[in-house]
């Protein structure tokens, strides 16, 4: 079946770090994935829509500059958490569709980042 | 814009039949799909409808009317290990999904 691999699972770093978590289509070419963000008891939020060989498609709210998107290739998009902040303490999960928008949504196993 | 609704919490005992339904508003539709999330994990796909009309897989089935903008997620012969948040998403357009809140589901022996 489809799988979406997505690194580090996990993250603990200082105030001011940039992060970078990778999301990857394993086997099936994907070109738009999505970004979600969790909150604890919450439900997910669209971040982004990660666009291959253009730019991300930032939903309302969330600061582009703050979480850039790469989507270089057709199997990896990645989210770059720029001077993260205590703030920005969230599990990240990306999803991608084998087949169109008429498909269900596979995730990622997500990314716990915690900053100090 | 899109919103959904779904109950907030569910509990039943093991074995028993559970049926957790989802309403929609939405300005594009694709299709209607189910997660189970545990704890600390990430969104598990469960099942997915297009069309109206039921689909089944393994002891879990959905529904989807279109007409009524409505949906639901059975589940049977419950287990303990099927306790977890159980979220409705709507693929809508550009392929963006929206969640609901999420329906937490408790199965007691």
């Amino acid at each position: 079946g489809a799988v979406v691999s997505q690194h580090p699972s996990r993250v603990i770093c200082k105030s001011g770090t940039s992060v970078k978590i990778e999301c990857r289509s394993l086997d099936f070419q994907a070109t738009t994935m999505f970004w979600y963000r969790q909150f604890p008891k919450q439900s997910l939020m669209l971040m982004a829509t990660s666009n291959e060989g253009s730019k991300a498609t930032y939903e309302q709210g969330v600061e582009k500059d703050k979480f850039l998107i790469n989507h270089a290739s057709l199997t990896l998009s990645t989210l770059t958490v720029t001077s993260a902040h205590p703030e920005d303490s969230s599990f990240y999960i990306c999803s991608a569709s084998p087949g169109g928008h008429n498909q269900p949504q596979h995730f990622g196993d997500g990314t716990r980042l915690s900053i100090l | 814009g899109q919103s959904l609704e779904q109950p907030s919490e569910v509990t039943a005992v093991e074995g028993a039949i559970v049926q957790i339904n989802c309403t929609y508003q939405t300005s594009g539709f694709y299709g209607l799909s189910w997660y189970q999330q545990h704890d600390g994990g990430a969104p598990t796909f469960l099942s997915y409808n297009g069309l109206d009309g039921l689909e089944e897989t393994g002891r879990f089935s959905s529904f989807l009317s279109r007409s009524d903008s409505y949906g639901y997620l059975l589940l049977q012969e419950l287990q303990m290990k099927d306790s977890a948040s159980y979220f409705c998403a709507v693929r809508g357009r550009a392929g963006k999904s929206t969640f609901g809140d999420g329906t937490t589901l408790t199965v007691k022996p």
